[in-house]
């Protein structure tokens, strides 16, 4: 277990809908990350959060935004859903700017 | 452009044999390299570490060795075990890239009883 929480594990949904998936960071972790991981694809940095500043930011769509929360949890907005949209999302977190991430368990979005 | 790749996409070794997952990377300036492990079904879970000022580092079972002039990294795996299957990640960061660690596409070790 590596102390980051997300939720929900997975979930269906439809083209054209918007999901929230959320993370609790391991408890002192300053930093959250959410990475993107298709089928048969690497894991692709989208967002970085930093003590609830914007830190970095990689190929993430208009369609997503993420924000983090004075209590350092975050969620990840996914809009106007699309079938290439399916993937698993993790969440890592980490107590520096840099350094070893500590990734949850991620969330198996699928849509329809 | 920066990027880090690995040599073999799939690897499969006998139980018991020594293992060598290979990965290279493009940009000169990434300090810090990190390989994880992913089991199916799970997040990736930090293996072992290492900084560019160091060219070699062992932990419990694995090594990590990184050749800055070719700009290659290599995770050895000693004595492999069947619950060491897996995809095995490297991951680079690039300072000037803030902190988000740049994955590679990901080795799958396949271990033979």
């Amino acid at each position: 277990d590596s102390g980051v929480t997300q939720t929900p594990k997975h979930l269906i949904t439809a083209t054209g809908q918007r999901v929230t998936l959320r993370c609790s960071p391991r408890s002192g972790d300053l930093s959250v990350y959410w990475y993107q991981q298709s089928l048969d694809q690497g894991l692709q940095f989208l967002i970085q959060y930093y003590n609830g500043e914007e830190r970095a930011k990689g190929n993430i769509l208009e369609r997503f935004s993420a924000q983090q929360f004075p209590d350092l949890h975050s969620e990840l907005n996914l809009s106007s859903l699309e079938l290439g949209d399916s993937a698993l999302y993790f969440c890592a977190s980490s107590v520096r700017v840099t350094g070893e991430l500590f990734f949850g368990e991620g969330s198996r979005l699928t849509v329809l | 452009g920066e990027s880090v790749g690995l040599h073999l996409p799939t690897l499969s070794v006998q139980e018991g044999d020594n293992s060598i997952i290979n990965c290279a990377y493009s940009n000169s300036a990434s300090d810090y390299f990190i390989w994880y492990k992913q089991e199916s079904g799970k997040g990736p879970q930090f293996i072992i570490d290492i900084r560019s000022n160091m060219d070699k580092r062992q932990g419990q079972r694995v090594t990590v060795l990184l050749n800055k002039t070719v700009k290659h990294l290599s995770l050895q795996i000693a004595a492999t075990q069947p619950g060491d299957s897996a995809v095995y990640f490297c991951a680079e960061n690039i300072p000037s890239q803030g902190g988000k660690l740049i994955f590679g596409q990901g080795t799958e070790l396949s271990v033979k009883p």
